[in-house]
């Protein structure tokens, strides 16, 4: 596609359940990255894929997150029994490759909230 | 560890004038990418300028230059002619050129042209 896509854009539901994030890279892009911005902060850094594997998972803040890049192309970020902690807004970004100098590219982002 | 410093939280300007949002970092390395980008109200974050660290020369982008001062470890962004279409959330970032894909985000400074 033309850009980085993200659904859904907003995303309301209660602690304890089970939510999922998609993002649809832009098209060519092998690599793809999952950031977290809270409320007055800049993003942080989730995970990032290059093709299909998860290249670098450190920010993942514990075990209820999990993402998958099965084809290489859309990615979704799992994140269990939420908590009202993880209210925020996701953003998914692709660029052309590994090299850090490479632009990234952000979709507008999902935002989360847990009542 | 690396770390971005955005000391502005907030800053206004008049359309037509000049303004600088500052921005300083920290790392140990020699390698680096600097980059500043603009969250509009959309939640979208464009990419504004890019700099890389081993070029003395400033990036400039029509009405958008930076100042970068490596030894000081210091990346002020300048915008020249201030629009209303301006007025945004201006996030300074930072990555290392090898060995990892994290870009590291400053807290924001929201920027606000007025008429």
């Amino acid at each position: 596609g033309a850009g980085v896509s993200q659904t859904p854009s907003n995303k309301v539901t209660e602690k304890g359940k089970y939510v999922e994030l998609r993002c649809d890279p832009i098209s060519g892009h092998t690599a793809l990255y999952w950031y977290r911005q809270s409320l007055g902060q800049g993003p942080e850094f989730l995970i990032y894929f290059q093709g299909t594997g998860a290249a670098d998972d450190s920010g993942l803040p514990n075990d209820r997150f999990f993402a998958v890049r099965p084809e290489g192309s859309v990615s979704t970020l799992k994140i269990q029994r939420t908590e009202r902690g993880d209210s925020a807004v996701y953003l998914c970004a692709s660029s052309l490759g590994p090299s850090s100098g490479n632009t990234i590219y952000f979709g507008e982002g999902s935002w989360l909230t847990v009542v | 560890a690396q770390t971005v410093t955005q000391s502005q939280p907030e800053m206004s300007v008049q359309e037509a004038e000049t303004v600088t949002l500052s921005c300083t970092y920290d790392t140990s390395e020699n390698n680096y990418y600097l980059f500043w980008y603009k969250q509009p109200p959309s939640r979208q974050m464009i990419l504004v300028i890019r700099q890389e660290a081993y070029k003395q020369q400033n990036a400039t982008e029509n009405r958008f230059s930076v100042n970068f001062q490596k030894a000081a470890k210091s990346f002020s962004l300048k915008i020249s002619d201030s629009q209303l279409g301006d007025t945004a959330m201006y996030f300074c970032a930072f990555i290392h050129t090898s060995g990892t894909y994290k870009y590291i985000f400053g807290t924001g400074t929201r920027l606000k042209v007025l008429a």
